[in-house]
């Protein structure tokens, strides 16, 4: 089983709009950690923003925020006020639990490849 | 900080042919992972290591594929011998036990076998 899942390959995102990256993940681990990172043309891989499991408010970064519902397992990314240097691939990604050996495993979702439109 | 350092960015290689990665981790962190990138399988995580020992190897893929870390601010990916399903984007990163979100990625190598 997919133990991170974004079902959106593509999507596009009128600048200076906002938009929502989907990610659900499925683990068993109480204690677990949530990030995503942007990789854009270049190829490089750059940290957005990182939500932990016991974390009870939504992790903020500046036009970041990632929306977390623990009980729906899922970790949307949402880009405020989007910009042209947005245009790049989003990855979800999670860590499991120091119990059952994920902790330093960063497991990566497929990606979403988002265009900002002028 | 000038960051994870990979070398080369850009690999070509003919089949059969032995191909090393390197990664400079940046310095103090005591984690380093190797990843490969494909538009197959997405990110795989390869191998980490902890204080320049290999922890958890379970996703090398198969013996050709090897990695060491001599000591702690250098790393290698070894291919030997390389085959064509192995083109792909490797990267190293790096972190430190005392704040392993801010995991480093460095800026890849894209490896061509030919």
């Amino acid at each position: 089983a997919q133990k991170i899942t974004q079902t959106q390959p593509g999507m596009f995102v009128q600048e200076k709009e906002a938009v929502t990256l989907d990610c659900t993940y499925d683990t068993s681990d109480q204690s677990y950690g949530l990030f995503w990172y942007k990789q854009p043309s270049s190829g490089e891989m750059i940290f957005l923003i990182y939500q932990g499991s016991y974390d009870e408010q939504n992790a903020t970064e500046g036009r970041y925020s990632l929306n977390f519902q623990k009980a729906r397992k899922s970790a949307n990314l949402v880009i405020s006020a989007s910009q042209l240097g947005d245009s790049a691939m989003y990855f979800c990604a999670m860590r499991e639990g120091l119990d059952s050996g994920g902790y330093n495993k960063l497991i990566f979702g497929a990606g979403t490849r988002l265009a900002v439109h002028p | 900080d000038a960051g994870v350092i990979q070398s080369p960015r850009h690999e070509v290689t003919e089949m059969g042919q032995e191909v090393t990665l390197r990664c400079k981790p940046i310095s103090g962190h005591d984690y380093l992972f190797w990843y490969r990138q494909t538009m197959m399988r997405g990110l795989e995580l390869l191998i980490y290591f902890n204080n320049n020992v290999p922890i958890d190897d379970s996703g090398m893929p198969e013996d050709r594929f090897s990695a060491k870390m001599p000591n702690a601010s250098f790393s290698t990916l070894k291919i030997q011998p390389s085959e064509p399903r192995d083109s792909a984007v490797y990267f190293c990163a790096s972190s430190s036990i005392y704040n392993d979100i801010w995991r480093t990625f460095g800026s890849g190598t894209r490896l061509t076998v030919v």
